[in-house]
């Protein structure tokens, strides 16, 4: 069975900060694999999301992640926080015709 | 852009009784899920449908649950017997196709009590 691990819980930045959020993931075979973000009272949108080609995928709002096969991570990143970027990030794996498996998610706080 | 959408937003009942929470998925998505959320975990599957029937279900979406697509536009999850275990937050989702990303949802926060 697939399984999505997130490491830091909270997050805490103070704006234009570089952040970068863990996830690795646990399975063998092809994954497709994506980062959802949900804003304060708002539902769970795509960030981004990677299928296959360029290991480096870039999303909304200035958003990458990284596929590192090697090390079954999909790493989030941007080079400088806003303030309008606290929301609970939450990564995703699906594999084949598997459903979606959530890692935890992280919570991000930026504060201005 | 078009958007799942929910009703309601917030759904208070007591232990034992039956609740229906309801779902639009987008309008041209062929596939539609029901993910579940307790507060302080991680967010959990509970069914996809497709082609009017469930097309794979998870351990927590026992008998007490069941999915209804009525007409063409509403998706629907009743839990028949509601317990205090069955607080969360449930979130409808749909794709267009298996492997296409989901859309969410702004979520339905179901207490019981």
């Amino acid at each position: 069975a697939q399984s999505v691990s997130q490491h830091n819980h909270h997050v805490i930045l103070s704006e234009a900060a570089s952040l970068e959020l863990g996830c690795n993931y646990s399975y063998g075979g092809t994954v497709n694999l994506f980062w959802y973000v949900q804003y304060p009272g708002q539902h769970l949108q795509l960030l981004l999301k990677y299928f296959s080609g360029d290991p480096l995928v870039k999303g909304i709002k200035g958003f990458e992640a990284e596929f590192i096969k090697s090390k079954f991570s999909f790493n989030l990143r941007k080079p400088s926080v806003q303030w309008s970027d606290t929301a609970e990030y939450f990564c995703a794996v699906n594999s084949g015709y598997s459903t979606l498996t959530f890692g935890k998610g992280t919570m991000l706080l930026v504060s201005p | 852009e078009p958007e799942v959408t929910q009703t309601p937003s917030h759904q208070v009942t007591q232990m034992g009784q039956e609740v229906i929470l309801r779902c639009v998925p987008i309008s041209n998505h062929l596939y539609f899920y029901w993910y579940r959320q307790i507060l302080g975990q991680k967010v959990e599957f509970l069914v996809s449908f497709y082609n009017n029937e469930i097309s794979e279900k998870s351990e927590i979406f026992d008998d007490q649950f069941s999915v209804e697509r009525p007409d063409g536009s509403n998706f629907t999850l009743k839990i028949r017997s509601t317990k205090l275990e069955d607080s969360a937050m449930y979130f409808c989702a749909s794709s267009l196709g298996m492997e296409s990303p989901l859309h969410f949802g702004n979520g339905t926060r179901l207490t019981v009590t």
